[in-house]
């Protein structure tokens, strides 16, 4: 099993650009997470998906759109770049059921110049 | 308060000592606590879990004081291989199932 896996793994965007990151999980998880991790701070929610055609707002989605297009894949979009978009972007599935933990993918690292 | 605070560290530590890092939490209804290890430049990976009042999984311990709403994790006869940040980890209050995370406590092991 992959787990959970994104692509690309590394993106510079001009501002104004826009772009889709991929999420995919192979472990038949209900739900799915985008987060955004800058330095010195924890993980910040986007959006997230508790179950296959439904999502969500977190705590910063301002600026991102989601798409839970199946079970398995969870796509962000950015439709137009900010500078202050710059970080490494997580998505992370979980059974969601009577339990917390979640698996995280290994990050996209994007630049936003 | 924040919901989660944690000490950033450094903490250098000399490999084979003890090393204990504390997190405080603001939602005293918690009942889900978890401690996650992230490699630099890598995702976060679950290293353990607290339920009720500790948890202990080999040379890791998860402590939980729920009065002074604290968790602590205690590492032992430490690694090369432990360097990492530990993130303390509870579910977020906002009822989605969500998650909050703390900004991370870095672990130095020396030789």
């Amino acid at each position: 099993n992959a787990g959970v896996t994104q692509t690309p793994k590394f993106q510079v965007l001009k501002t104004g650009q826009s772009m889709t990151l991929q999420c995919a999980q192979d472990m038949n998880h209900n739900s799915m997470y985008w987060y955004r991790q800058d330095p010195g701070m924890g993980l910040r929610l986007i959006y997230y998906s508790a179950s296959e055609g439904t999502t969500d707002k977190g705590e910063v989605p301002n600026g991102y759109n989601v798409s839970r297009l199946n079970k398995r894949e969870f796509s962000l979009r950015l439709e137009s770049a900010a500078p202050s978009q710059t970080s490494v972007y997580f998505c992370a599935s979980s059974p969601g059921t009577r339990t917390y933990e979640q698996y995280f993918g290994p990050g996209t690292r994007l630049t936003v110049t | 308060r924040k919901e989660v605070e944690q000490d950033p560290g450094p903490f250098n530590v000399p490999e084979g000592a003890t090393v204990a890092f504390n997190c405080t939490y603001s939602n005293s209804a918690s009942q889900s606590f978890f401690w996650y290890r992230q490699d630099c430049r890598k995702e976060p990976k679950l290293l353990m879990s607290v339920y009720s009042s500790g948890n202990e999984d080999g040379r890791f311990t998860a402590q939980l004081n729920r009065a002074s709403q604290y968790i602590s994790l205690l590492i032992r006869d430490s690694k090369l291989s432990d360097s990492a940040t530990y993130l303390c980890v509870l579910p977020s209050d906002t009822g989605r199932r969500a998650l909050t995370f703390g900004s991370g406590t870095r672990l130095q092991v020396q030789p």
